[in-house]
């Protein structure tokens, strides 16, 4: 039974075009996250919603767009895809806030490739 | 800027030795620190934690070791098996900062050989 869980697994899209991302958790967290890994390995930040409200918005071309339903879920849509955003992104949830000790619970990661 | 860095990309030993990941960080406001482990095709774990008032956390065959003065962090494995073969990354933040906030190494990637 998934405690985050992320679809789809793998995209392979042409630049220009727009996509999605979908990301749900079953954990009962209130805060969820994106982070882009690129391909020197380092995650960052890109969003955080806490029940509904946005928390963290990193520096992130608009083209890159959160959108959290319930608290449950965490979407994220990309406008006009370019090559630079090819990259491993990880859905990832948290108790509250989690400020404090308390760690991140990542989804299994959604490798995007832009053609 | 790279405020947490790992700077073995990847570590080989033998099954049953210990393994011992560093990891290195420049900010003084971190306080809190993380180990995640990470396997192919799937998301990081949460493996192992120290605030900065501890020196040493020990969970099992897991222990991290932090030196402040160094800006210095350890996770020793001992004794190492081949299922702890992952990607292991660090992770440092703020105690009163947000987890989402936390700083990433870009981990190292860690073989046991049998």
């Amino acid at each position: 039974d998934t405690a985050v869980s992320q679809t789809p697994k793998y995209l392979v899209t042409q630049m220009g075009n727009d996509k999605s991302i979908k990301c749900e958790q079953n954990l009962g967290h209130d805060t969820m996250y994106w982070y882009k890994q690129d391909s020197k390995k380092f995650l960052k930040i890109m969003f955080s919603y806490n029940n509904k409200e946005l928390i963290i918005n990193e520096t992130v071309p608009n083209r890159f767009s959160p959108k959290s339903p319930d608290k449950a879920h965490l979407n994220l849509h990309i406008n006009s895809l370019e090559l630079g955003d090819s990259a491993v992104y990880f859905c990832a949830s948290s108790p509250k806030r989690a400020v404090g000790t308390g760690e991140l619970f990542f989804g299994e990661g959604s490798r995007l490739t832009v053609l | 800027d790279q405020q947490v860095k790992q700077n073995s990309p990847s570590l080989s030993v033998q099954e049953g030795r210990i393994s011992i990941l560093n990891c290195d960080y420049t900010n003084s406001m971190f306080d809190y620190f993380l180990w995640y482990k990470k396997y192919p095709a799937e998301g990081p774990t949460f493996l192992i934690s120290i605030s900065s008032i501890k020196d040493k956390n020990e969970d099992g065959r897991f222990t991290v070791f932090l030196n402040k003065s160094a800006k210095h962090l350890s996770l020793h494995i001992v004794p190492s098996q081949p299922g702890d073969s992952a990607v292991y990354f660090c992770a440092a933040r703020g105690l009163n900062t947000n987890a989402g906030k936390s700083t990433f190494g870009d981990g190292t990637t860690l073989t046991v050989k049998p």
